[in-house]
């Protein structure tokens, strides 16, 4: 079974500063998707940013970045520029490839930036 | 159209009443999803259709029951409810469950069970 862990439940940081959001996965698939989502107080889920395992290179969407790390399952978010709009729950999701994908989330993190 | 569009936002719901939530999609997405989202805790998945049939179901209780009438739209009618059962329940789409570009996601409904 796949697990999604994230470390830190609430995290601060003071508007545009850098802001780095960690998760661990652990799976034995080799074909598998990981994701950023964000759920403001509106309650909506937004995809934040996508990155394909087989993929080395590290996807960006403006001012956010991920550190993919597979060897070591690791998937952080880098949030530049950080702004009062980003405050929300962050969460690390996964999801198998294939037929009857499914996402798995991680526990989330809190964001709060700070004016 | 990029939204998936969930009404009625909020709702209170006696232990005995029968009550429907509803989600649509026009974006042409073959897959449909319905989550679960307890306070500060991450969705969990309840159902998944694909190409307007059940393909998963979390082991649901039968309370919760799911309707796909076509492929743009998404209920799931609620009866006899617990308490415990109040939660936001979050539809999601996706363009078919073999790709995977993640999902979009509604507003959700926010259910009250008194």
């Amino acid at each position: 079974a796949q697990t999604v862990t994230q470390s830190q439940p609430e995290m601060s940081v003071q508007e545009a500063e850098t802001v780095t959001l960690s998760c661990t996965y652990d799976t034995s698939e080799s074909n598998y998707y990981l994701f950023w989502y964000k759920q403001p107080p509106s309650r909506q889920m937004i995809l934040v940013i996508r990155q394909e395992a087989y993929k080395q290179q590290n996807a960006t969407e403006n001012r956010f970045s991920v550190n993919f790390q597979k060897a070591a399952k690791s998937f952080s978010l880098k949030i530049s520029d950080s702004q009062l709009g980003d405050t929300a729950m962050y969460f690390c999701a996964f999801m198998r490839g294939g037929a009857t994908n499914k996402l798995i989330f991680g526990t989330g993190t809190l964001l709060a930036v700070q004016p | 159209d990029t939204e998936v569009t969930q009404t009625p936002k909020h709702l209170v719901m006696g232990m005995t009443n029968k009550k429907s939530l509803k989600c649509e999609q026009h974006m042409g997405h073959r897959a449909m999803y319905w989550y679960k989202q307890k306070a500060k805790k991450p969705p969990e998945l309840m159902f998944v259709y694909s190409y307007e049939k059940l393909s998963i179901n979390e082991s649901v209780p039968s309370r919760f029951s799911p309707e796909c009438p076509n492929s743009s739209l998404l209920n799931l009618h609620l009866h006899a409810l617990q308490p415990e059962d109040s939660a936001l329940y979050l539809c999601a789409s996706s363009q078919d469950t073999q790709i995977n570009y993640g999902y979009t996601f509604g507003s959700g409904t926010r259910l009250t069970v008194v």
